[in-house]
């Protein structure tokens, strides 16, 4: 089975730029996804395709896919993105969800 | 406005019986696959299984492969979940999500806000 890693955790300071790494054996070689879930509520799409924003996703969310590594950036992070953060690609028949990493924004 | 509202959920006992329901509207439904996905309390998102638009092609995860049928009435914009032989780790906030699917990649873009499973004797 396919399997996808992330950091359990990442700390950024508010204005600033947070990373949040995915890896994956070539996960280059395919898609990458990325949700945000707030305590309490359901899953939101925040990056599809790799780099695509969905619509109402803001401008400071980016994203890359390159080698093992899929890669969310959060430019000028604010309070309100302290969240999980679930990556996932499609494996031949199945969809894996990486386990996931808290984003605390201090 | 795309809404997914799950419903069914609720206490059973291991080795017990469940249909989940999520009723959708706001895109034509018929058009999308659908799954659902389940996410045991302070734990990470586990895809359980999905369905094609018409409903003649499903699949699973492995830990519920046999156990679990998905199902879909898009007659009634409605998606299903039908669990047999229920495990204690079975339970979990059960999501409906609208999938989409190009090439060869399957994500979700629209999700519901769940319904709570408790598998406990």
């Amino acid at each position: 089975s396919y399997d996808l890693t992330q950091p359990p955790s990442v700390s950024v300071s508010p204005g600033q730029t947070a990373s949040i790494t995915c890896s994956g054996d070539k996960l280059g070689n395919r898609y990458a996804f990325w949700y945000q879930q707030k305590p309490g509520q359901s899953p939101v799409l925040v990056m599809y395709q790799d780099t695509r924003r969905p619509s109402g996703i803001p401008e400071r969310f980016s994203g890359s896919n390159t080698g093992n590594t899929a890669t969310l950036t959060i430019s000028g992070t604010q309070a309100m993105d302290e969240a999980d953060y679930y990556c996932q690609a499609w494996d031949t028949t199945s969809v894996v969800f990486g386990g996931g990493t808290k984003l605390t924004v201090l | 406005e795309v809404q997914l509202v799950e419903s069914g959920g609720g206490l059973v006992q291991p080795g017990g019986s469940l249909r989940l329901s999520c009723a959708a509207s706001g895109f034509t439904f018929n058009n999308y696959a659908m799954s659902w996905v389940r996410q045991a309390p302070g734990k990470g998102l586990e895809w359980v299984s999905l369905v094609s638009g018409s409903g003649g092609g499903t699949t699973y995860a492995d830990s519920v492969k046999g156990r679990f049928t998905i199902s879909r009435d898009n007659s009634k914009n409605a998606l299903y979940l039908r669990m047999n032989t229920l495990r204690v780790e079975d339970a979990a906030v059960y999501y409906c999500a609208k999938t989409q699917r190009s090439g060869s990649s399957t994500w979700f873009d629209n999700w519901g806000q769940g319904t709570l499973v408790t598998v406990s004797s």
